[in-house]
């Protein structure tokens, strides 16, 4: 149980294009679903809380209008990279809400993306 | 200061042995601790959940969480080369804090 898919895996894009990955709670309904930044050889890095059906809350520094993520169900949150740029290039990783039971996250397997 | 200190390593082993891993935190009002594994270009996996003190055991890994200290600890008995990855603890609660990750290499 606490499967979480993240799709695309990769993803190379042109400078300037948008980019949209998906994250999937695949055996449990999750209300909260949170996306993270790692770069190499570093810890994860949250970028923004999402919540179902509401708007999402942002860790300081990170730019709403560049990373926009939308929770429209219970197993779905999308993160779009508008405008990517070659700083953009990073290992993005999602992950869910145990539920009300734990505490715990769940994470997907990861989404790296290059810029060029 | 940071909330959550670990040692980056890496910390390197031969088979078998039995391996320690430490974070230490300063915010007493986290009250829920992880111990996540994550192998090279994957997402993290959550390997040990603990809510009290105490010792937790799953097999051959063993959680310590020491709340007077702020220190937790994660023991892997008889390691194995496919422990090799980086080992992050996590506390808090509804947002995690985690710690900058130990790397673990166990040498057949």
């Amino acid at each position: 149980g606490a499967v979480v898919s993240q799709h695309p895996s990769r993803v190379i894009c042109k400078s300037g294009t948008s980019v949209k990955i998906e994250c999937r709670s695949l055996d449990f309904q999750a209300t909260t679903m949170f996306w993270y930044r790692q770069f190499p050889k570093k810890s994860l890095m949250l970028m923004a809380t999402s919540n179902e059906g509401s708007k999402a809350t942002y860790e300081q520094g990170v730019e709403k209008d560049k990373f926009l993520i939308n929770h429209a169900s219970l197993t779905l949150s999308t993160l779009t990279v508008t405008s990517a740029h070659p700083e953009d290039s990073s290992f993005y990783i999602c992950s869910a809400d145990g539920g009300s039971q734990t505490e715990t996250q769940y994470f997907g397997p990861g989404t790296r993306l290059l810029v060029l | 200061q940071k909330e959550v200190e670990q040692d980056p390593g890496p910390l390197s082993v031969p088979e078998g042995a039995i391996v320690s891993l430490n974070c230490t935190y300063s915010n007493s009002a986290f009250q829920y601790f992880m111990w996540y594994r994550q192998y090279s270009r994957k997402g993290p996996e959550l390997l040990m959940y603990t809510y009290s003190s105490g010792n937790k055991e799953d097999g051959r890994f063993t959680a310590q969480v020491d709340k007077s200290s702020k220190y937790i600890s994660l023991f892997i008995r008889d390691s194995q080369p496919s422990d090799s990855a980086t080992y992050l603890c996590a506390m808090g609660g509804n947002k995690l804090v985690f710690g900058a990750g130990t790397i673990l290499r166990v040498k057949s």
